[in-house]
């Protein structure tokens, strides 16, 4: 079964460093998402990534994050300069369409910002 | 923008017992109701979804109802087993394909 997935499955970064997590939506998939789960809590909703451009994102998604498709395959997720509080699941996802054909996740990159 | 309720936080059942989670949420466009399970460390895993222009679907032990005249959709799970112990989150998503958490309800099946 085609899998998302997402690299490193762990990441600790100090205070203002800046971060980069890595997916691979599955290959015939058009809509790329990310969101992010502090431990314990619900999974919420960053961003979304349509044909090579940001369709929407949530509060969450300020200055410092950005999103990028470099290569056809790959799907980033950048925070400029890591805060404590960006500690977190990192969930990538993707689906064929909207509304929310085939929508996947991947298992996730743990981020301990230190 | 849209806010997902879920119900009840924590629920705990004697294994063979149905399990009901239910969710309530705020934008009338929403469209696409999915449910997903997650075991501990793992990333959400569909289990299944409703669309808005179904009011129930089911699939061997688990079904979904939707009320969208209520804006409420549930999770049913019937002859629940030990292995259906896990966190399973309700959502709600909009024609931009965004998905709107509910905060998880942690399901724990005693044998």
């Amino acid at each position: 079964e085609p899998e998302v997935t997402q690299t490193p499955s762990h990441q600790v970064t100090q205070m203002g460093q800046e971060v980069i997590l890595r997916c691979v939506p599955i290959s015939n998939h058009l809509y790329f998402y990310w969101y992010r789960q502090i431990l314990g809590q619900k999974v919420e909703f960053l961003v979304s990534f349509y044909n090579n451009e940001i369709s929407e994102k949530s509060e969450i998604f300020d200055d410092q994050f950005s999103v990028e498709r470099p290569d056809g395959s790959n799907f980033t997720l950048k925070i400029r300069s890591t805060k404590l509080e960006d500690s977190a699941m990192y969930f990538c996802a993707s689906s064929v369409g909207t509304p929310n054909y085939g929508y996947t996740f991947g298992s996730g990159t743990r981020l301990t910002v230190v | 923008g849209e806010n997902v309720e879920q119900h009840p936080s924590t629920l705990s059942v004697q294994e063979g017992d149905s399990a009901v989670i239910k969710c309530t949420y705020s934008d009338s466009a929403s469209n696409y109701f999915p449910w997903y399970k997650q075991e501990l460390g793992k990333g959400p895993q569909l289990i299944i979804d409703i669309r808005s222009n179904v009011g129930e679907k089911k699939d061997q032990r688990i079904a979904v109802t939707l009320n969208k005249t209520a804006k409420h959709f549930s999770l049913h799970i019937t002859e629940t087993q030990p292995e259906d112990s896990a966190v399973y989150f309700c959502a709600a998503a909009g024609s931009q394909g965004n998905l709107i958490f509910g905060k998880g309800t942690k399901l724990s099946v005693k044998p």
